[in-house]
């Protein structure tokens, strides 16, 4: 059973950067897959960045260029997510989710891993 | 960059059908795919690909697509369906992964 398990929470300073790690557990990383999604408290479900297929490369939204990197290691099936220069505006739990096979939906996500900045 | 639209809420009796529509230009020419997500909980796919439902789904949960709208219908509603639901597709802007804002089902 193909499982996705995130880093714990973390709490940040304005300004300092975040890397939350997705461990897959029961499926072999050959290449790169994982996306990132973020909800902020209360809020809905915002698309951060991931592979895209169609470009062959990894791509993130606008909103977030320059900001956020996106890596993967496949020796430990392991996917990260860097995000700097946090502002409070980021506090937000953040998810990784696995596109369906070939396709564009995501057929399973992390527990999720929150991240507060406060200062 | 491409927009989806939702109602924030529905309500529905148990028992009773409930239907979520997601707007969206033209959306009918795209694949819409469902996410149920209960309070803490991260979510999960319910139907891909406008009407397929992933093992472990239950029949009650079906889906369609035409035209400016998507429907996820959800029959016989249980008190365990009360959650968040999102509609998401992929398009060709620059920003190709799109969610709706959410739908908060409420089993009265």
């Amino acid at each position: 059973q193909v499982q996705l398990v995130q880093s714990g929470a973390e709490v940040k300073k304005p300004g300092a950067s975040v890397k939350v790690s997705c461990k897959v557990s029961g499926y072999t990383l050959t290449e790169l897959s994982m996306h990132w999604v973020r909800q902020a408290p209360g809020k809905g479900l915002e698309w951060m960045g991931g592979f895209d297929p169609e470009d062959g490369e990894t791509i993130y939204a606008q909103k977030f260029q320059g900001r956020v990197t996106m890596t993967e290691d496949t020796s430990t099936d392991t996917a990260y997510m860097e995000l700097s220069s946090l502002r409070s505006e980021d506090t937000a739990v953040y998810y990784c989710a696995m596109p369906c096979s070939g396709g564009s939906c995501y057929s399973l996500w992390g527990q999720g891993t929150l991240v507060t900045v406060s200062s | 960059s491409y927009v989806l639209t939702q109602p924030p809420s529905v309500s529905v009796a148990p028992g009773k059908t409930a239907r979520i529509t997601c707007g969206g230009n033209n959306i009918g020419s795209k694949s819409v795919h469902w996410y149920q997500q209960k309070p803490g909980q991260a979510p999960v796919l319910v139907i891909y690909y406008d009407s397929d439902r992933p093992s472990g789904i239950p029949e009650r949960f079906s889906g369609s697509n035409s035209g400016n709208t998507a429907t996820l219908t959800i029959s016989r509603v249980e008190a365990g369906d009360e959650a968040d639901y999102y509609c998401q597709v992929w398009d060709s802007s620059s920003d190709p992964w799109v969610f709706g804002g959410g739908t908060k089902l409420t089993v009265l």
